[in-house]
C-alpha cells in the first residue's frame, strides 16, 4: 500500500490551523493508520494512532480523523513547538509503509 | 521509564553485515513486538520488520532473506542483522517498541518507544 501526503510543505504562522492529509493507494482500516511526528535531530514520535485516538501525552490540538483511502491530521493552533515533519504509516497490509511526509514550517 | 538505546558499527564494508543491537530498559522484552525501522538519507521511513519474542515474525518482503531480527531472551536487547549491503543501505536505523493492541484488545499498532537512532554507512 503506498501512502501519498499533502501537501509536501506547509507554510503557516504560529496561531494558525494545519490540515495534513494521507492518502493510500488501497482502502485501510481505521485501526491501521498512526501519525508520526519527527523534529530535526530527533526519532520520530508518535501522536496518533488507529487514525484519531491520540497517544499518550499528546494534546488535544492534534486530531486524527478519516477511514477507506482518505485520512487527516488537523492541528487546531499551531504552537512554535509543532513545527517539524509529520508522517503516516500504515500497518494494514504484510509490508508495513510510511507516507513521505509533510513538512510543517514557519511563515 | 522506556527506553532503548541502539550499538553497532556506524561504518560497513559493501557485502558484508550490518549488525546492530538495542538495549530496552523499563519494560519486559516478553511482551512486546520489537520493531526496527530505518530513515533514509533523502528522508524517507522504511519499515524493517519485527519479532515477538520468537512466537511472531514479520519482515519487509523487499528486504527478502537478507534480513533476521532476533530476540535475546536472557537479556533485554533484540538485534538486527542485514546481510549482502550496499549503499543504499546506508541510513539511520531506529529500533522501536511495537504495542499491538489498545486497552481494550483491537489491534492498533503502532511505535510508541524509540531509540535515538544510530548511522550506519556502507562504504569502502
Amino acid at each position: 500500500i503506498v501512502l501519498t501526503q499533502s501537501p509536501g510543505t506547509l507554510s503557516l504562522s504560529p496561531g494558525e490551523g494545519a490540515t495534513l492529509y494521507c492518502t493510500a493507494s488501497q482502502d485501510v482500516s481505521a485501526g491501521y493508520l498512526a501519525w508520526y511526528q519527527q523534529k530535526p535531530g530527533q526519532a520520530p514520535r508518535l501522536l496518533v494512532y488507529g487514525a484519531s485516538t491520540r497517544a499518550t501525552g499528546i494534546p488535544d490540538r492534534f486530531r486524527g480523523s478519516g477511514s477507506g483511502t482518505d485520512f487527516t491530521l488537523t492541528i487546531t493552533r499551531l504552537e512554535p513547538e509543532d513545527f517539524a515533519v509529520y508522517y503516516c504509516h500504515q500497518s494494514e497490509s504484510s509490508s508495513w509503509t510510511f507516507g513521505p511526509g509533510t513538512q510543517v514550517e514557519i511563515k | 521509564q522506556v527506553q532503548l538505546q541502539e550499538s553497532g558499527p556506524g561504518l560497513v564494508k559493501p557485502s558484508q553485515t550490518l549488525s546492530l543491537t538495542c538495549t530496552v530498559s523499563g519494560a519486559s522484552i516478553r511482551d512486546y513486538r520489537w520493531t526496527w525501522i530505518r530513515q533514509f538519507p533523502g528522508k524517507g521511513l522504511e519499515w524493517i520488520g519485527y519479532n515477538h519474542y520468537g512466537q511472531n515474525i514479520l519482515y519487509n518482503p523487499s528486504l527478502g532473506s537478507r534480513v533476521d531480527i532476533s530476540v535475546d531472551k536472557s537479556k533485554s536487547q533484540f538485534s538486527l542483522t542485514l546481510t549482502s549491503v550496499t549503499a543504499a543501505d546506508t541510513a539511520i536505523y531506529y529500533c522501536a517498541r511495537l504495542e499491538y493492541y489498545d486497552s481494550s484488545g483491537r489491534r492498533r499498532p503502532r511505535f510508541d518507544y524509540w531509540g535515538q537512532g544510530a548511522l550506519v554507512t556502507v562504504a569502502s
